[in-house]
């Protein structure tokens, strides 16, 4: 596609349920970045991606978080056992060189509301 | 944590005058970038400046760099309504760290 693409936009979970975000990168894209987004922050670094190899995870809040690429292209990102502090935007984001300072393009990213 | 903290945290401007914004950031760094999002939008990637670079313009944008002061500054000239956002500085590497941000509004 034209852009990175993320479903769903919007998802509501109840506390404790399980929810899976998923990314489509640019094509081509070797790199591939998950970030979270809470209310009027910044985004904050969750996982990093080259090709299918998870090499950065230090982001992810805790063990519930848990990201994968398998083949290199899409890619999810599933949180368990939600909690109402994980309500925030999901942004994914891709660029085409590995670990290199490029320019990254986001998706419109994934609102995740837990009630 | 963000290493890059704008300033102000928000600017409200009447259409057609300039904006100013500011982003400090801590450690040394290879190269910033600023970016925009529009409420409920991803971000767009606006400008890069390298460390080795002072300035760089692109259209009504122009974007300031002092290392030895670890800031940056980005000055919108000329706003639109369209300019209405928030806009972000994120410093160096892969992974990008970024600020709060600035919200701008531009009023009619």
């Amino acid at each position: 596609g034209a852009g990175v693409s993320q479903s769903p936009r919007y998802k509501v979970a109840k506390r404790g349920q399980d929810v899976a975000l998923r990314c489509d990168p640019i094509s081509g894209h070797v790199s591939l970045f998950w970030y979270q987004q809470a209310l009027g922050q910044g985004p904050e670094f969750l996982t990093y991606f080259q090709n299918e190899a998870q090499l950065d995870k230090s982001g992810l809040p805790s063990d519930r978080f848990f990201a994968e690429r398998p083949e290199g292209s899409v890619s999810t990102l599933k949180i368990q056992r939600t909690q109402q502090e994980d309500s925030a935007v999901y942004l994914c984001a891709s660029s085409f060189a590995p670990q290199k300072a490029d320019t990254i393009y986001f998706g419109e990213g994934s609102w995740l509301t837990v009630v | 944590s963000q290493q890059g903290e704008e300033d102000p945290q928000a600017l409200s401007i009447q259409e057609g005058e300039n904006a100013t914004m500011n982003c400090s950031y801590k450690t040394s760094i290879n190269n910033l970038q600023w970016y925009r999002q529009n409420s409920g939008r991803g971000l767009v990637h606006l400008i890069l400046i390298r460390s080795n670079e002072r300035e760089k313009h692109s259209g009504r944008l122009r974007v300031t760099l002092d290392t030895s002061k670890k800031s940056s500054s980005l000055l919108i000239t000329a706003s639109r309504a369209a300019d209405t956002a928030s806009y972000f500085c994120a410093t160096d590497d892969y992974k990008l760290s970024f600020g709060a941000g600035t919200t701008v509004t531009v009023r009619a």
